[in-house]
């Protein structure tokens, strides 16, 4: 049974470009949830998917947004890069709203931004 | 604005004795706490959970204590082995599918 898979592993972009993050989640699970977490930092939640709808949504701006496909999976997209999106992004998925369940979290995606 | 709190971002402990990570939260609305695991080039695991409605939780080795009135849960493993060296992040939600708040992680070293 795989768990939560992310692509890709690492990537490098510069300032002012568009990324694309995907996600696909633990089989059975329905919701995804996008955390950023910045070096020495905690994951900040960014943002959760529930029935292909943005449910909860955390403090970041509109650059940040994300789509639910009907199989579950997710992407999460970032507009014009700033230095400071510089960090690890990570995918959790649950089955049910988080908040009330456990999540299980992919191994994440490493953004640098130059 | 930090609502979940780790203040201690290292820990080092023994081969065998107990390691007790703390946690502290502000919003009295929370009433679901986590508790994950990360090892280097990994996402977090879950570890355990507790509910506002308990004041302790035990899995095995793992006992997670909740003080509501507080605000302050902690995380004890006992006895500590060598494989539990890794960060431990507390998190903290509100039942009804509100986000997840992580506090900044405690880096545990337990030496054989």
């Amino acid at each position: 049974d795989a768990g939560v898979t992310q692509s890709p592993t690492h990537l490098i972009k510069t300032r002012g470009q568009q990324v694309t993050l995907r996600c696909s989640p633990k089989s059975g699970h329905d919701t995804v949830s996008w955390y950023q977490q910045a070096l020495g930092q905690g994951p900040q939640f960014i943002f959760q998917y529930y029935e292909e709808e943005e449910r909860q949504r955390g403090n970041f701006p509109d650059r940040f947004s994300g789509h639910q496909f009907p199989n579950y999976s997710s992407e999460l997209n970032v507009n014009a890069l700033l230095l400071g999106d510089s960090a690890l992004y990570l995918c959790a998925s649950s089955k049910g709203l988080a908040g009330d369940y456990e999540q299980y979290f992919g191994p994440g995606t490493r953004l640098t931004v130059t | 604005d930090q609502q979940v709190k780790q203040n201690s971002p290292s820990l080092s402990v023994q081969e065998g004795r107990i390691s007790i990570l703390n946690c502290d939260y502000t919003n009295s609305m929370f009433d679901y706490f986590l508790w994950y695991k990360k090892y280097p080039a990994e996402g977090p695991t879950f570890l355990i959970s507790i509910s506002s409605i308990k004041d302790k939780n035990e899995d095995g080795r793992f006992t997670v204590f909740l003080n509501k009135s507080a605000k302050h849960l902690s995380l004890h493993i006992v006895p500590s082995q060598p494989g539990d060296s890794a960060v431990y992040f507390c998190a903290a939600s509100q039942t009804g599918g509100f986000k997840t708040i992580f506090g900044a992680g405690t880096r545990l070293f337990v030496k054989a």
